[in-house]
């Protein structure tokens, strides 16, 4: 079993649709990431958290250390925020990766 | 801006080969990474650099070896390729003390294939 599950695998949304990405960890972290990949392969940084709530825009990531779970929401979803979303945790300098979610919104 | 480069988006070797996958970076970083990435598996590290000469085994290094010569290059290389290297390389770097995602600046990324 991975340290680091994402779910689901694949998500398919229309435009405008409410998203909602899961990850759930095993491990102690010091801090949760929310990645986003494009296609071609670019990955910039969405969100540190180490507790409660963050939001940037349309996005927002929240996480609940207890229940180790974390998840990212896209409001008003556009096909532009098609990619390949990745949760990582930390701990003492040591990363661990979740395999990822691939978002498709359709127009 | 933060720049990274890879040497080739794509690259097809043959098992056996020689291979070797450049990354560069323009903005004096101390710490660069190179991971792989695979579907279902996510990004795993391979090695890492905090400075020049310098170098740490990530999860997995079996297979691989690093170079840094210069701090703004990172090189990656496969001494005898073979087929389950067939993957996404993915270089990054960061300032140093900055392990952290937030702080990572990552390349395009150079999809391989070894036949």
């Amino acid at each position: 079993k991975n340290e680091v599950e994402q779910s689901p695998q694949n998500l398919t949304a229309q435009e405008g649709e409410f998203i909602t990405i899961n990850c759930s960890y095993s491990v102690g972290i010091s801090a949760l990431h929310w990645l986003q990949q494009h296609p071609g392969g670019g990955i910039v940084s969405l969100f540190m958290l180490s507790s409660g709530k963050k939001k940037h825009g349309r996005l927002i990531a929240t996480i609940n250390i207890q229940e180790k779970h974390s998840s990212l929401h896209i409001t008003a979803s556009h096909p532009r925020d098609s990619a390949v979303y990745i949760c990582a945790v930390y701990n003492n300098n040591d990363m661990r990766f979740g395999a990822g979610t691939r978002l498709t919104v359709k127009p | 801006d933060v720049k990274v480069t890879q040497s080739s988006r794509y690259l097809v070797k043959r098992t056996g080969e020689k291979v070797f996958l450049e990354c560069v970076q323009d903005m004096d970083h101390e710490n660069m990474f190179w991971y792989r990435q695979d579907p279902g598996l996510g990004l795993r590290l391979i090695y890492f650099s905090y400075d020049v000469k310098m170098k740490e085994k990530g999860d997995i290094p079996e297979g691989y070896s690093v170079s840094r010569e210069k701090k703004e290059r990172f090189s990656l290389i496969l001494e005898s390729a073979s087929t389950n290297q067939t993957s996404m390389y993915l270089c990054a770097s960061s300032t140093s003390g900055a392990h952290r995602l937030d702080t990572q600046y990552f390349g395009p990324g150079t999809r391989l294939t070894v036949l």
